[in-house]
């Protein structure tokens, strides 16, 4: 099974608003990541926890917050966002052991900044 | 030169013939290559994985690797309409990073 759930599946949000986007894996994965991604353009990272701690901010705006409460979960909080952070916001999770890192995604959010 | 270059334009295919993507890619202490396939809206679903060099059969995907030559390749045989979407070639630049370098996309389309 390498299913990465995500929800919700659709967003919209004003540029006052705050909002979270939530991840869940049971994959026994120890890695996940927030991926950004535009219309034709491949994913972007953003944030990278690994055992539940930060391990890479990609120089991500502080409106974004990021947070892993356990081993399963991920969130994204949204604040203040501007219309340019429309896009598909992608979770992905990956095993943290042995030589490589496949990693799954999730069927992402899509995040509409009005 | 881009860490991972991928062609940019659409390959239009028939139904039932191969498709074929290259990829290629700058640094040479890149260890683990994968494929992801994209639909339109929709997220990336991984399909390969390669590690060493030589090909690597799933189904009718295969993934051919040569490092020395410093490219990566996915074949689709007897493609199928089902194969229409856009294919993301990745790499993981050395062990313990978990940091994927991502290319551009190929789109393909596959004619009826």
């Amino acid at each position: 099974d390498t299913e990465v759930t995500q929800t919700p599946k659709h967003l919209v949000m004003g540029m006052t608003n705050k909002k979270s986007l939530k991840c869940e894996q049971h994959m026994g994965h120890r890695a996940m990541y927030w991926y950004k991604q535009k219309a034709k353009k491949p994913p972007e990272l953003m944030f990278v926890y690994s055992y539940e701690k930060l391990s890479i901010n990609e120089s991500v705006p502080s409106r974004f917050s990021p947070e892993c409460p356990n081993s399963s979960l991920l969130n994204l909080h949204l604040h203040a966002l501007q219309p340019e952070d429309s896009a598909l916001y992608l979770c992905a999770s990956s095993p943290f052991s042995g030589a490589s890192y496949e990693q799954y995604f999730g069927p992402g959010t899509r995040l509409t900044v009005t | 030169q881009k860490e991972v270059e991928q062609n940019s334009g659409p390959l239009s295919v028939p139904e039932g013939a191969i498709a074929s993507l290259n990829c290629t890619y700058s640094d040479r202490g890149s260890q683990s290559f994968f494929w992801y396939r994209q639909y339109s809206g929709k997220s990336p679903e991984l399909i390969m994985s390669i590690y060493s060099n030589g090909d690597k059969e799933d189904g009718r995907f295969t993934a051919q690797l040569n490092k020395a030559s410093q490219y990566v390749s996915l074949l689709i045989r007897d493609s199928q309409p089902s194969d229409s979407a856009t294919y993301l070639c990745a790499l993981q630049r050395y062990y313990g990073n978990n940091r994927l370098a991502f290319g551009k996309g190929n789109q393909v389309v596959v004619i009826p």
